[in-house]
């Protein structure tokens, strides 16, 4: 079946560290990769997306490489500011034309001035 | 362009009463997904409408039904709630085509005494 694994959380970071999140997936055929973001009391936004093997996402200083050999889209940034702490998913969804998301558990990153 | 919209932001509820949510997506789209978030479970999806048709669905009971209208609004229903059932429940329009991103709102947070 499709899954996704994301390392376990809190990760707690000094701003301006350099962050990784990692994010492993099972899935058959070839599936699009995404990285969400939730902030306290608001829904999932968007942060980068991967569609095909070897491609880098990325936003707002955040990348993420889609790695078919490991089957991995970890998630990195050079330099974290306290307004990136909030809960970090990443998904797959396993065909296109559709709205299902397979998620990750979450990782809550916690950026200390 | 106004995002997704949910109704209504928070509802308490007794066991074994009814609850209907509502959701407006952005407009344009006519994709509408549900997930449900609790922190044991993390994001589990429930089902996808398209084009006032159910696309995909998740692996809930059927006690979890919804419907899509013509102007791609979207509702959910909860029949006879249980205790289990207090989560928050998050509501994403897209395209419905392609690798489209979803777009979530900012969910209706149920609780079930």
């Amino acid at each position: 079946g499709n899954s996704v694994t994301q390392m376990e959380g809190p990760v707690t970071l000094s701003e301006e560290a350099f962050l990784t999140i990692n994010c492993t997936y099972t899935a058959t055929g070839y599936p699009s990769l995404f990285w969400y973001v939730q902030y306290p009391g608001e829904g999932l936004q968007l942060l980068l997306k991967a569609t095909k093997a070897d491609d880098k996402g990325s936003n707002k200083g955040f990348e993420a490489t889609y790695r078919k050999e490991t089957t991995s889209f970890h998630l990195e940034k050079g330099s974290v500011q306290v307004s990136d702490s909030a809960v970090y998913f990443c998904a797959l969804t396993p065909t296109s034309n559709t709205g299902k998301l397979i998620f990750g558990q979450g990782t809550t990153l916690q950026v200390k001035p | 362009k106004a995002g997704v919209t949910q109704t209504p932001r928070y509802l308490i509820k007794t066991r074994g009463q009814q609850v209907t949510l509502s959701c407006s997506p952005i407009s344009g789209h006519r994709s509408v997904s549900w997930y449900q978030q609790t922190p044991g479970q993390g994001l589990q999806f429930l089902f996808e409408y398209f084009s006032e048709t159910q696309r995909n669905k998740g692996n809930f009971p059927g006690r979890f039904s919804g419907r899509q209208f013509s102007n791609s609004r979207s509702e959910m229903n909860v029949s006879t709630l249980e205790l289990g059932d207090s989560a928050l429940y998050l509501c994403a329009s897209s395209s419905g085509e392609g690798n489209s991103p979803l777009h979530f709102g900012n969910g209706t947070r149920l609780t079930v005494t």
